[in-house]
């Protein structure tokens, strides 16, 4: 069975600096997507990235960066120049393999980051 | 813009009285999903819709129901809801080509 595993339930970051989320994933499969979510206290769940296992290089979306390590399993966000709007509880997850039906995105069980000013 | 829109942001039910969240999208996606998220817990997947086609999660309770009458529209039944009920639903959609999900603002459900 898939498994997204997040190790830190709680991180501080001072502002404009940068931080570093962890991320593990277990899965037997060769084609698998990893994404990460921002959920801020209202609740809703902001797509950041995105990482297909067959991409070579690391994806990047503005300060959001993926730090992508297949042997290891790892997946790890990297925000550059920590903004306070940056205060939010962060979720990777996994999809199924593609051409199922039943996708659906594994979760794991959430960082939250507080930056300081 | 497009986008995934949920109503109500915040609703308050009875032990017990029926209750019906609705999400609705602009992006005319094919796939649409609803997510039941208690507090300090990961979204957990009570089912989807892949077109017309229902999905239902084997450990969804049978007092939830989904009903999608349109693809812009998908409607979450709660049709007993015990206090355990009390969570964040999440509605997100996706094509059936891509992998990103994307997510509606969410309603917060009470159970009194």
């Amino acid at each position: 069975a898939q498994k997204i595993t997040q190790t830190q339930p709680g991180m501080f970051v001072q502002e404009k600096e940068a931080v570093t989320l962890d991320c593990t994933y277990d899965t037997s499969d060769q084609s698998y997507g990893l994404f990460w979510y921002k959920q801020p206290s209202s609740g809703e769940m902001i797509f950041l990235i995105y990482q297909g296992s067959y991409d070579e290089q690391n994806a990047t979306e503005g300060r959001y960066s993926l730090n992508f390590q297949k042997a290891r399993k790892s997946a790890n966000l990297v925000i550059s120049a920590s903004q306070l709007g940056d205060s939010a509880m962060y979720f990777c997850a996994m999809r199924e393999p593609r051409g199922d039906s039943s996708y659906k995105l594994i979760f794991g069980s959430g960082t939250r980051l507080l930056v300081r000013p | 813009d497009a986008m995934v829109i949920q109503n109500p942001r915040y609703q308050v039910t009875q032990f017990g009285k029926p209750v019906t969240l609705s999400c609705s999208q602009t992006l005319n996606h094919n796939v649409m999903y609803w997510y039941q998220q208690k507090s300090s817990q990961a979204p957990k997947l009570l089912f989807h819709y892949y077109d017309k086609d229902f999905n239902n999660e084997a450990d969804t309770p049978d007092n939830f129901q989904s009903r999608r009458p349109n693809t812009s529209f998908c409607f979450l039944d709660i049709r007993s809801p015990g206090l355990g009920d009390a969570a964040m639903y999440l509605c997100a959609t996706r094509t059936g080509s891509t992998d990103t999900q994307y997510f509606g603002p969410g309603t917060r459900l009470t159970v009194l």
